[in-house]
């Protein structure tokens, strides 16, 4: 098993470019989630879902769009991408809750820089 | 909301010494998971320890151990023997059984020296 892939590791774009990152796990997990981490901010939720078809907001979802159109695969797209969108993003999956947490598998993360 | 609680930004430890990481969270519920990630220097998030809240006994994994207190709302992460390895960013997290997601601190730099 892979895991949870992200791609790109690292990016640079220019402001007002759009990009979408790509999230893929290949664990049939239920879950699927973007968080952002920014220095001395820990992890925070972008959007999250919980089944194909199902997506939902989380604290900092401005800015960002996402899909679930398969289990596998939940991309994350930044439109008008702002300086404020420079930030390492972190995909993450898991199982249904209930079976001991749950706990959060994550890909390796995507260095973004808005310029 | 759920919130979580890191009061050390930094800690430092030296070789095979014995650390102590706090967490602290609010919640009303009684029945919730808690977790600890490590991120080293590779960015890659990695799952230390859990504990589920209606279990009692503190968990353990080799070096790592939990203090839990349920009714203080804390939950601890002690690194035994440290090594140099275990400089990392420690992230504490929270996960109400109910929700699916996870809420996390704003994490405790550990430093190691020899």
């Amino acid at each position: 098993n892979a895991g949870v892939t992200q791609t790109p590791k690292f990016r640079i774009l220019k402001i007002g470019q759009s990009m979408t990152l790509q999230c893929a796990q290949d664990m049939n997990h239920n879950y699927m989630y973007w968080y952002r981490q920014d220095p001395g901010m820990g992890l925070k939720l972008i959007y999250y879902s919980v089944g194909a078809g199902i997506t939902d907001k989380g604290e900092v979802p401005n800015g960002y769009n996402v899909s679930r159109s398969t289990t596998e695969d939940f991309p994350l797209r930044l439109e008008l991408a702002a300086p404020s969108q420079t930030s390492v993003y972190f995909c993450a999956s898991s199982l249904r809750g209930g079976s001991l947490g749950s706990p959060l598998h994550f890909g390796n993360g995507t260095r973004l820089t808005v310029t | 909301a759920q919130t979580v609680t890191q009061s050390q930004p930094e800690m430092s430890v030296q070789e095979a010494e014995t650390v102590t990481l706090s967490c602290t969270y609010d919640t009303s519920e009684s029945d919730y998971y808690l977790f600890w990630y490590k991120q080293p220097p590779s960015r890659q998030m990695i799952l230390v320890i859990r504990q589920e809240a209606y279990k009692q006994q503190n968990a353990t994994e080799n070096r790592f151990s939990v203090n839990f207190q349920k009714a203080a709302k804390s939950f601890s992460l002690k690194i035994s023997d440290s090594q140099l390895g275990d400089a990392a960013m420690y992230f504490c997290a929270y996960r109400s059984s109910g929700y699916s997601t996870l809420t996390f601190g704003k994490g405790t730099m550990l430093l190691v020296s020899p």
